[in-house]
């Protein structure tokens, strides 16, 4: 049973650029929830999809968006890069009335130069 | 602020020795997730807490959620350099869509 993929692992891009990082849930799971991880930090919410929308966002701007397909894979694109972006970007899936347990990917590592 | 504070931020213990990490809330918990983190990876879910009261273990790790469901400690008994990594705790205030966490705590254990 495979986890929660995500791709690329790595990825370097520069200043006012744009990138799409791919997610896959783990089997049997609807639910696509994206988190932002500075060094040193704990996880920040981006947003969360479900049934192709998104259904809650954090405090992130519009330069942040995403996408659910009908599979419920997800992309999150960053538009106009800032070296500020820099992080590592986690995907988790869940499924509803599964008390919530979000399942997490290993992580994209961008790098902003 | 800071609204889901851990203690401490780092903690070097000697193998075999048991330790605590602790994760405060400013409000109320709906529920209290704690994950292990390996540094540059992804997070491994360890146990979910909902009741106040509630106590779980897995192996040589027991969570408990306090009863006003405002405070959670995660002790490790016997501890083994598998151990090392970063703990975060995160919280659901009822949203039940994002999860908040802590900035985590790391953990060293030297053998």
């Amino acid at each position: 049973d495979a986890g929660v993929t995500q791709s690329p692992t790595h990825l370097i891009k520069t200043r006012g650029q744009q990138v799409t990082l791919r997610c896959s849930p783990k089997s049997g799971h609807d639910t696509v929830s994206w988190y932002q991880q500075a060094l040193g930090q704990g996880p920040q919410f981006i947003f969360q999809y479900y049934e192709e929308e998104e259904r809650q966002r954090g405090n992130f701007p519009d330069r942040f968006s995403g996408h659910q397909f009908p599979n419920y894979s997800s992309e999150l694109n960053v538009n106009a890069l800032l070296l500020g972006d820099s992080a590592l970007y986690l995907c988790a899936s869940s499924s509803q009335g599964k008390g919530n347990i979000q399942y997490f990917g290993a992580g994209t590592r961008l790098s902003v130069l | 602020s800071q609204e889901l504070e851990q203690s401490p931020q780092s903690l070097i213990v000697q193998e075999g020795k048991n330790l605590t990490i602790n994760c405060t809330s400013s409000k109320t918990l709906y529920g209290l997730y704690w994950y292990k983190q390996k540094y540059g990876e992804g997070l491994i879910f360890l146990m979910m807490l909902q009741k106040g009261g509630e106590e779980k273990s897995h192996e040589k790790i027991t969570a408990k959620l306090d009863e006003k469901k405002q405070q959670s400690s995660l002790h490790i008994t016997a501890s083994q350099p598998s151990h090392a990594g970063i703990y975060l705790c995160g919280a659901d205030w009822g949203s039940n869509y994002k999860l908040t966490f802590g900035k985590g705590t790391l953990l060293t254990v030297n053998p």
